[in-house]
């Protein structure tokens, strides 16, 4: 079974604030680490692909961070606004299956 | 470009009825695959292909049926819906297999059985 974890499940921040989150994956067996945004009634929206060790991605004010050797990311979202509150999911690939497992998300609400 | 379309958008069933979610892409993508929505359990796969021809279990695979016969179309069987498959369903798709892409979702189909 591939338990991916996200910490916080919910975090509630005010506008300007900046904040992250976790994923955690196994450390055995890496491929992949998505990121996606979901907003609520839509679908969710791709935010990074991450393959590398030490990979580092940004779009905007967000970025994130991957350590394949001791299985976490972190999403950053600096200056925190309102249009970024949304279900944020990370997503594992094993490189044993073809399988794309995704965390429980973690739900950012942004007060203006 | 329509991307990945699911129809139909609501469906309501009652227990032991059959139906056929239907999923199609346009982009020719290799890789689709079958998530469930429940409160509090973010996306769990239900089934998965990496082509025409080759279809494999997820997380939840039991109660659903999957085929691949063409590229585009990756439909998703109910043979005899019970409560517990009551749930958002999402088709999404990537070319190639996820490892460098990412996933297209649907817009999501709404399943309630009574």
């Amino acid at each position: 079974i591939l338990n991916v974890e996200q910490s916080p499940q919910s975090l509630h921040v005010q506008e300007g604030d900046s904040t992250n989150f976790t994923c955690s994956f196994p450390s055995s067996n890496f491929y992949a680490l998505h990121w996606y945004r979901w907003e609520t009634a839509k679908s969710p929206e791709a935010l990074f692909v991450m393959t590398l060790n030490g990979d580092e991605k940004k779009k905007g004010r967000i970025s994130a961070t991957l350590n394949t050797k001791e299985g976490y990311s972190y999403l950053y979202i600096k200056g925190s606004q309102p249009e970024d509150s949304a279900t944020y999911l990370c997503a594992f690939h094993s490189s044993n299956t073809g399988k794309l497992i995704f965390g429980q998300g973690t739900t950012l609400q942004v007060k203006p | 470009n329509a991307g990945v379309t699911q129809t139909p958008k609501f469906q309501v069933l009652k227990t032991g009825q059959s139906m056929t979610l239907q999923c199609a892409q346009d982009m020719n993508h290799e890789y689709m695959s079958w998530y469930r929505q429940d409160p509090g359990m973010g996306l769990r796969l239900i089934h998965y292909s990496v082509g025409a021809g080759i279809t494999d279990q997820g997380e939840v695979p039991n109660g659903y049926n999957v085929s691949r016969s063409t590229t585009e179309d990756f439909p998703l069987r109910l043979l005899s819906a019970a409560p517990s498959q009551t749930s958002v369903y999402f088709c999404a798709s990537s070319q190639p297999a996820p490892r460098d892409s990412p996933l297209h979702f649907g817009n999501g189909t709404r399943l309630t059985v009574t």
